[in-house]
């Protein structure tokens, strides 16, 4: 049983290049999210979707583009990258938007600017 | 908007003993759900515990309990008995009633230490 699977694990970028994180779920869960961490300030909640289809801001989506790509698949892009995303990515899904529900995350993804 | 604050980046505990993390936090709502987290060198993120604001009975899981002040909104982390394997990053937050489960605000962490 995968999980919350992210990739890739760490990946090294000059100020200027883009990327995409990728994040797959096998749990059938209706509900994605992207969160940063960085030391200090905990997790920040990027962007979510709440199911197939939709995709909202959360706290910090500035520099980011998000896609639903279907019900398993949350990537999250970066244009243009700048050495202020040098940070740890968090994806995580749970089962649908709601109460009483476990939050699964994965493993992160250290991503470093230049 | 709701913020957290985790006021101990770092505590240090003897194996065996007690040590409790402090968590505050601000929010106008009445009804919301508190949680801490586990995060261990590994980085994956734990689920310790939870709390729900409409109980008044505080949560409690094994060696893990909290202290849940509603009006001074304070929701504390205590860990009887720790061991070695409970040394890691311990992240306090919120989340509001009726919001996608995964919208959380999360606390700046405290790094706990686990002496032998």
């Amino acid at each position: 049983n995968a999980g919350v699977t992210q990739t890739p694990k760490f990946q090294v970028l000059k100020t200027g290049q883009s990327m995409t994180l990728q994040c797959a779920q096998d749990m059938n869960h209706n509900s994605m999210y992207w969160y940063r961490q960085d030391p200090g300030m905990g997790l920040r909640l990027i962007y979510y979707s709440a199911s197939e289809g939709t995709t909202d801001k959360g706290e910090v989506p500035n520099g980011y583009n998000v896609s639903r790509l279907n019900k398993r698949e949350f990537s999250l892009r970066l244009e243009s990258a700048a050495p202020s995303q040098t940070s740890v990515y968090f994806c995580a899904s749970s089962r649908w938007s709601g109460q009483n529900e476990k939050l699964f995350f994965g493993s992160g993804t250290q991503l470093s600017v230049l | 908007a709701q913020t957290v604050t985790q006021s101990q980046p770092e505590m240090s505990v003897q194996e065996a003993e007690t040590v409790t993390l402090s968590c505050t936090y601000d929010t106008s709502e009445s009804d919301y759900y508190l949680f801490w987290y586990k995060q261990p060198p590994s980085r994956q993120m734990i689920l310790v515990i939870r709390q729900e604001a409409y109980k008044q009975q505080n949560a409690t899981e094994n060696r893990f309990s909290v202290n849940f002040q509603k009006a001074a909104k304070s929701f504390s982390l205590k860990i009887s008995d720790s061991q070695l394997g409970d040394a890691a990053m311990y992240f306090c937050a919120y989340r509001e009633l009726g919001t996608s489960y995964g919208k959380l605000t999360f606390g700046q962490g405290t790094i706990l230490t686990v002496h032998p």
